[in-house]
């Protein structure tokens, strides 16, 4: 499984965007990388997923640069509900039924 | 509906019961998972149980039984409870291992 490393913390304040980096220098080629965010006493939410390239949703965007040994999870304009833990994890097809591994994330603090 | 549902939420018991936690997933996925989170906030993953293949995680002591009724279930038995079974107990489903994980907002498993 593609190791992955992550800032253990990051502070902001609203209205800023939010960038978080995640390495993974063994990606294998069937790999994806997904994004998730776990807000204290729940469960983590799916944020965002992607291959290659950028992927935008309605709450995100996810940069993957050609060599695809690092992605950027991008925030736009956070606000205080933002502050969670940020998990990147990466695994192929194979891999997720068999269970991805969660690092120990990315802890937002977004403040006022 | 809640897409992935567990029960109890809190559960408290002493040292040495058997226990079992419930996972329901509504989402017509065909892999369900469960996770620990100890206090460390660390999610480790314990099992994962695709068209009726289980996979075991080898860390887990086997006081830990996963039992699946059916695709839409998978239930977490634990015998002898242990005061360092205390943490947070996560369920989630899967589509074949893609598309991201939906996860339960977990059990809050106390051992006194």
């Amino acid at each position: 499984l593609a190791k992955t490393t992550q800032p253990i913390s990051m502070d902001s304040y609203e209205g800023q965007e939010v960038n978080i980096t995640c390495s993974h220098n063994n990606i294998a080629t069937n790999d994806y990388i997904t994004w998730y965010q776990q807000f204290p006493s729940q469960g983590p939410r799916f944020i965002i997923q992607g291959y290659k390239t950028k992927v935008t949703n309605e709450v995100a965007s996810l940069f993957i640069p050609a060599d695809r040994k690092s992605s950027t999870l991008s925030l736009p304009r956070v606000s205080l509900s933002d502050t969670a833990v940020y998990y990147c994890l990466v695994g192929s097809r194979d891999t997720g039924r068999r269970a991805l591994t969660f690092g120990s994330g990315t802890r937002l603090q977004v403040q006022p | 509906d809640t897409a992935v549902s567990q029960t109890p939420k809190y559960l408290v018991t002493q040292m040495g019961n058997d226990k079992s936690i419930k996972c329901e997933q509504n989402l017509g996925h065909d892999t369900m998972y469960w996770y620990k989170q100890d206090s460390k906030k660390f999610l480790k993953i314990m099992f994962s149980y695709n068209n009726k293949e289980l996979i075991i995680n080898e860390t887990v002591p086997n006081r830990f039984s996963p039992k699946s009724p059916d695709k839409a279930h998978l239930n977490l038995h634990i015998n002898s409870l242990e005061l360092g079974d205390s943490a947070v107990y996560f369920c989630a489903s899967s589509q074949d291992g893609r598309n991201g994980y939906t996860f339960g907002s977990g059990t809050r498993l106390t051992v006194v």
